[in-house]
């Protein structure tokens, strides 16, 4: 079946690196995907990653996925106040095109 | 990263009436769009998937009589909660994907409460 496993909390300083975790159970899926929400508002898409790569780097964004483990990461570097936020990790099984989302990590962080 | 935008942005209705919410995709075709309804603090259930043209296919669960979708054009799909009562208060959100069909951009939301 298809799921997507995610801490719910984290909470990091102003300036430290936060790395948030995902596990997923679709070994074929094609891409997984990194969404933040802020309080009241939609989703942005802040990245996504190919099955087929190991990493993605975007500015103060990386992107590590170890598909043996099934295991996806997204690192924050220098985080600061206005990545608070709740960070959604997400896939599209090769079945169809409707996202299978985590249940979302609380990042906080703290000046 | 392309537009959606979501209309209204909130809406409070009395319990029996309907209410309908649009969903348009500002800069790009979305030959896909999506339905979502978010409980606070939760992750985002998926109600139904709209092709254009094409009637809705809505997931387990979700009566497709009371959420009635309809997606006419590339870049408009139109949500209405029929007879709504106070448990269909949520926020909803929409999400649409074009050509790229790997990419899925999201709308703002719309807060309902159904009093």
């Amino acid at each position: 079946g298809e799921d997507v496993e995610q801490s719910l909390f984290l909470s990091v300083r102003e300036g430290d690196s936060s790395v948030i975790n995902c596990t997923y159970t679709d070994s074929s899926s094609t891409y997984l995907y990194w969404y933040k929400q802020e309080p009241g508002a939609g989703l942005q898409l802040l990245t996504y990653i190919f099955s087929n790569m190991d990493m993605k780097q975007d500015q103060r964004l990386t992107v590590l996925l170890n598909k043996k483990d099934k295991h996806l990461s997204l690192r924050i570097a220098d985080t600061q106040t206005g990545d608070s936020a709740i960070y959604f990790c997400a896939e599209i099984p090769p079945t169809g095109g409707k996202l299978i989302f985590g249940q979302g990590t609380e990042l906080s962080v703290k000046p | 990263g392309a537009v959606v935008s979501q209309h209204p942005s909130w809406v409070i209705c009395k319990s029996g009436t309907s209410v309908k919410i649009e969903c348009r995709s500002l800069d790009f075709q979305a030959t896909t769009m999506f339905w979502y309804r978010q409980f606070p603090k939760q992750s985002l259930m998926l109600m139904a998937t709209s092709n254009e043209g094409s009637k809705a296919t809505y997931e387990q669960g979700v009566e497709k009589d009371k959420f009635l979708i309809n997606h006419a054009s590339l870049t408009l799909s139109t949500l209405t909660v029929t007879s709504a009562h106070p448990e269909d208060s949520s926020f909803y959100i929409c999400s649409g994907s074009g050509s790229l069909s790997y990419e899925q951009y999201f709308g703002p939301g719309t807060r309902l409460t159904v009093t």
